[in-house]
């Protein structure tokens, strides 16, 4: 099993530009999350997703959009990158209480 | 959102001493989970409570689900080098609602 695996490791935008992390797990869990984490906020849900085709918000989730067509994928969306979305982002899933993280995603707005 | 309180938020100790940090919450947890994120990585897995007043250890790592189901507490004896890294706690209230995180314990070890 690969686990949760995300592309790109890392990437630059420019503001006002869009781009999509991809997320993808083989485990077959039903339940997948997106959080960013920046230096002494911790990790700050963005969406969830409870099974394919159910999506919902977290605690920050402006500027981002989610689908879950399939259970194996889970992208998130910038539409219109802002410096503000500088962050690391972290994508995760699990069949019962216990979540397991992917690499990240370092995202650079400048 | 609502946050757990982690404290202390960093620590700075010697190689081979005890190290412990606890999460507190005002509202009750059916579960608590304990993450270790070493640097450039994802948080990985370390020790899941499920009851009120379990204790479970994980080789040097112990960790408690306090028996008022609203703190837990992780203990790592005998540090080392490779214990450096950002130490988080979760709780989780039940079914599918999303899992709520502490801000972290940033643990520094000096041989």
């Amino acid at each position: 099993n690969a686990g949760v695996t995300q592309t790109p490791k890392f990437q630059v935008l420019k503001t006002g530009q869009s781009m999509t992390l991809q997320c993808a797990q083989d485990m077959n869990h039903e339940y997948m999350s997106w959080y960013r984490q920046d230096p002494g906020m911790g990790l700050r849900l963005i969406h969830y997703s409870v099974g394919a085709g159910i999506t919902d918000q977290g605690e920050v989730p402006n500027g981002y959009n989610v689908s879950r067509s399939t259970t194996e994928d889970f992208p998130l969306r910038l539409l219109s990158a802002a410096p503000s979305q500088t962050s690391v982002y972290f994508c995760a899933s699990s069949a019962g209480q216990e979540q397991f993280f992917g690499p990240g995603t370092r995202l650079t707005v400048l | 959102g609502q946050q757990l309180n982690q404290s202390p938020q960093s620590m700075f100790i010697q190689e081979g001493e005890d190290v412990s940090m606890n999460c507190t919450s005002s509202s009750i947890f059916n579960t608590w989970l304990w993450y270790k994120q070493d640097p450039g990585e994802g948080p990985v897995l370390l020790i899941a409570l499920y009851k009120a007043g379990e204790l479970t250890s994980n080789g040097r790592l112990t960790a408690q689900f306090g028996i008022t189901r609203k703190d837990s507490f992780l203990n790592i004896s005998a540090s080392i080098p490779s214990d450096v890294g950002i130490y988080f706690c979760a709780g989780h209230h039940s079914g599918n609602t999303p899992l709520v995180f502490g801000k972290g314990t940033r643990l520094s070890v000096i041989a």
